[in-house]
């Protein structure tokens, strides 16, 4: 079983559309929760850091559920642009700090 | 302010070559880190530096070698290129948190 699970996608949506997107991870013991974008042949870059209590920014609103090992990304009104893979991202703070990177899920948004 | 530089960019071996991929970053961050990304499985660390003078495996290390040169430089040196090691290579910098900075990503395909 992989440490951190994403559907691959791609999720096909029309502008103006809400999408979300979920991720499981299997460490317990995480302690920080990441989404990150990836533009097709172009490096990862943060989007946003996920809070325990949930968190927004613009469009964007991320969640994390610790019982359940779970964490998600809403996206409202989709644009053009939102078009990428999202990374699922989840961190220990011990052992160098260290990351483990979900394979990412594909979006597409059709005008 | 440059961020993560990466050189080259793209690279075509064949089996049993050898070669080295650059990285700088400007951030006076005191970790590095190199990724490689394959379809489909996420980004997985090969090795890490957490400050200058220290390097440490990391998920996939076999066939790959590393050298923390200075705070700023990090490098990777495939020693004998195989068919396997054909990825996407990101190199990354951090400061005490756990976020990453990515640099654009360097193409190599061993034939």
């Amino acid at each position: 079983r992989k440490e951190v699970e994403q559907d691959p996608g791609p999720f096909n949506v029309p502008e103006g559309a809400t999408v979300a997107f979920n991720c499981t991870y299997s460490n317990s013991a995480s302690q920080s929760f990441f989404w990150y974008r990836q533009d097709c042949r172009k490096e990862p870059k943060l989007l946003m850091s996920v809070y325990s209590s949930g968190n927004e920014d613009g469009r964007f609103t991320a969640q994390l559920n610790r019982a359940s090992q779970y964490i998600s990304l809403l996206i409202r009104d989709s644009k053009l642009s939102d078009s990428a893979t999202y990374l699922c991202v989840v961190g220990q703070h011990n052992a160098g700090n260290m990351l483990t990177f979900g394979g990412g899920t594909r979006l597409m948004v059709k005008p | 302010n440059a961020g993560v530089t990466q050189t080259p960019k793209f690279q075509v071996l064949k089996t049993g070559q050898s070669m080295t991929l650059q990285c700088a970053q400007d951030m006076n961050h005191n970790s590095m880190y190199w990724y490689r990304q394959d379809p489909g499985m996420g980004l997985r660390l090969i090795y890490y530096s957490a400050s200058e003078g220290t390097t440490d495996k990391g998920e996939v290390p076999n066939g790959y070698n590393v050298s923390r040169l200075n705070k700023r430089e990090f490098s990777l040196r495939l020693e004998s290129a195989a068919p396997s090691q054909t990825s996407v290579y990101f190199c990354a910098s951090s400061d005490e948190t756990v976020r990453r900075i990515f640099g654009p990503g360097t193409r190599l395909t061993v034939l």
